[in-house]
């Protein structure tokens, strides 16, 4: 079955502790992308890769990172977390970035 | 970057057609228009997405002005399965038609389907 896999799907942790969560996908997709979703503000792009080794910034990237080793991981990395990070986070892929996207089923992440 | 404006709510009758707009007035010739969809509790998922033409699936129709400058997600019968967030988004494109990264989804539409 085709799909994107996220984990964890629910995280609590303190600030400043280092956090990484996977994302995953089974489609041999090039492109792949981290979102965040906040209450009234919406899906919001955090960064995205082309490809594997491409990577850049999207709409919020500070306070992560994100590398592309493999066509299938994308990686998100908090190195230091802090509280405004508390959110919804959704990964998503698809053959480039214009075309369908297919999103993971999302990590609740609270940072105390 | 081209924006979309999308009403904040709209509300229909189960088994009746709606009508989603999308205003998208600085829209640029290479850009797609997508549609996705939240449904509660879930990521968004893929609905629709067009250039110029009307275009039909099997979730929806999507109906693009001839300017561009907006389009209308049409769903024929609404069912209570479609009670969601509706997003309306512009593909960004270069002028070689290589898409880029960036993607912006707006606040979207949030349907609700009355039984």
């Amino acid at each position: 079955e085709a799909q994107v896999t996220q984990n964890p799907r629910y995280l609590i942790t303190v600030t400043g502790k280092k956090l990484t969560v996977t994302c995953s996908q089974n489609m041999n997709h090039e492109y792949m992308s981290w979102y965040r979703q906040d209450p009234g503000l919406g899906l919001r792009q955090i960064y995205y890769s082309m490809n594997v080794e491409v990577t850049d910034k999207g709409d919020v990237p500070e306070g992560y990172k994100v590398s592309r080793k493999e066509k299938r991981n994308f990686p998100l990395i908090l190195e230091s977390p802090s509280p405004n990070q508390t959110s919804l986070y959704f990964c998503a892929s698809s053959f480039g970035a214009g075309n369908t996207q297919y999103f993971g089923p999302g990590t609740r992440l609270t940072v105390l | 970057d081209a924006k979309t404006t999308q009403p904040n709510s709209m509300e229909s009758n189960e088994e009746e057609p709606v009508h989603l707009p999308c205003n998208h007035s600085t829209i640029s010739g290479t850009d797609y228009i997508h549609w996705y969809r939240q449904l509660p509790s879930q990521g968004p998922e893929y609905v629709i997405h067009g250039l110029t033409s009307n275009v039909n699936n099997r979730m929806a129709s999507l109906a693009i002005a001839e300017d561009r400058k907006s389009s209308t997600l049409i769903l024929h019968r609404a069912t209570l399965r479609d009670a969601a967030v509706y997003y309306c988004i512009l593909g960004v494109y270069n002028a070689g038609g290589t898409s880029y990264g960036k993607l912006t989804f707006g606040q979207g539409t949030i349907l609700t389907v009355h039984p």
